[in-house]
């Protein structure tokens, strides 16, 4: 009954290998996100989606391709993996885009050989 | 461009002290300010959201200010605890964009 859940929790592959991550939320939010915290803790927006719509796009490599087949879920597809993709890869949803309740997933740790 | 920062970045305190953890941001065009909580390799936990127009939120021994003309939000925990070890998190959601800017984070200890 997680409320955000991502698969998988760690990952590590080979640089130039392609890799997915999965997200899906139960809450019934409207919005989700992915996010990347990097070894200083830093945790910055990469993508959100509003509706199944792409609606912030950071300046992320287009390397990174995120997908929303429905409401409740946001994948996040990685070309061609580099050593400074490695990094901790969360999820999150709101049940819109200004409003309260931010809710993570436990994240990705993803790390690239 | 939005700068949040917070201050200390790593704070020791024994159990039972009162502590107030800092957040200022650059940008005064803000939608609303969260402080979150990060326990060790886990996702983030809301705490408290201060809605621009606001002063303060409470929540058991939790309270968080903000002074939007500042540029400054504190995060004040009473008595703590050992439990309330954690990484500490402030966030800004930005009025235009709607991105939700990070700052780098306190990391507490609180010694038994």
């Amino acid at each position: 009954d997680t409320a955000v859940s991502q698969t998988p929790k760690y990952l590590v592959t080979q640089m130039g290998n392609d890799k997915s991550i999965k997200c899906e939320q139960n809450l019934g939010h409207d919005t989700m996100y992915w996010y990347k915290q990097d070894s200083k803790k830093f945790l910055k927006i990469m993508f959100s989606y509003n509706n199944k719509e792409l609606i912030i796009n950071e300046t992320v490599p287009n390397r990174f391709s995120p997908k929303s087949p429905d409401k409740a879920h946001l994948n996040l597809h990685i070309n061609s993996l580099e050593l400074g993709d490695s990094a901790v890869y969360f999820c999150a949803s709101s049940p819109t885009l200004t409003s309260y309740g931010y809710t993570f997933g436990s994240g990705t740790r993803l790390t690239v050989v | 461009k939005q700068e949040v920062t917070q201050i200390p970045a790593a704070l020791s305190v024994p159990e039972g002290e009162n502590l107030v953890l800092n957040c200022s941001f650059t940008d005064s065009a803000i939608y609303n300010l969260q402080w979150f909580r990060q326990d060790p390799g886990k996702g983030l936990t809301s705490l408290l959201l201060i809605q621009s127009s606001q002063r303060e939120q409470t929540s058991g021994r939790l309270n968080a200010s903000l002074d939007k003309s500042s540029g400054r939000s504190t995060l004040y925990i009473a008595a703590s605890q050992p439990g309330d070890s954690a990484t500490y998190l402030c966030a800004v959601l930005m009025d235009s964009s709607y991105k939700l800017i990070f700052g780098s984070g306190t990391r507490l200890l609180v010694r038994p």
